[in-house]
């Protein structure tokens, strides 16, 4: 069974578009996270969830939301696409803060 | 401020050489050091981990030790396969800061047979 899943796995797009990415994970964990890996692999946090609560909310533009309808998903949503959204998105989860955080597959977003 | 720096890549080895790549580290309280690993098309993957000064972590023959006085967290392998080919980032957690990851900027390694 795979531990932490996104979908979809490519996603194109035109500017202006909005999407979404979902994320799960079937690990019981408390914590999920959103990462963006940009094309020189820099990764860099954009948000985490806590027990359906925004702990960490990195100073990423407000078209981004994140939306957790419950522990097991944490899905990001993406408004007004731009070509520099580009990149590729990870889902995390991890039991606490204090955990190993075990990462999705990754989405890779390309915005034309 | 809170950072990771790792050596610029790509590195390129051939099977069974020795493998070292360079992490050092700015923080502003008492981190946790980690190495995750990203094999093509997948996500990060925990290889090692180190939790107080001097502790040494090892995984599938790689090794790290936590070097406060030098602020380091150098990976090491004694011999790499062609199947280590991947991308290996640094990562601190501090747990003053809500226990936020910073990664480093990822260092690739090919090895060639």
């Amino acid at each position: 069974d795979t531990a932490v899943s996104q979908t979809p796995k490519y996603l194109v797009t035109q500017m202006g578009n909005d999407k979404s990415i979902k994320c799960e994970q079937n690990l019981g964990h408390d914590t999920m996270y959103w990462y963006k890996q940009d094309s020189k692999k820099f990764l860099k946090i954009m948000f985490s969830y806590n027990n359906k609560e925004l702990i960490i909310n990195e100073t990423v533009p407000n078209r981004f939301s994140p939306k957790s309808p419950d522990k097991a998903h944490l899905n990001l949503h993406i408004n007004s696409l731009e070509l520099g959204d580009s990149a590729v998105y990870f889902c995390a989860s991890s039991q606490d803060f204090s955990n190993e955080q075990f990462f999705g597959p990754g989405t890779r977003l390309t915005v034309l | 401020g809170n950072s990771v720096t790792q050596m610029e890549g790509p590195v390129t080895l051939s099977e069974e050489a020795f493998l070292t790549i360079n992490c050092t580290y700015t923080a502003t309280g008492y981190p946790s050091l980690f190495w995750y690993v990203q094999y093509p098309g997948e996500g990060l993957q925990l290889l090692l981990k180190a939790t107080k000064a001097d502790d040494k972590g090892s995984n599938k023959g790689f090794e790290a030790t936590y070097r406060k006085e030098t602020t380091s967290f150098h990976l090491e392998k004694g011999s790499v396969q062609v199947s280590d080919s991947a991308v290996y980032f640094c990562a601190l957690r501090i747990s003053n800061t809500g226990n936020q990851f910073y990664f480093g900027t990822g260092t690739s390694l090919t090895v060639i047979p």
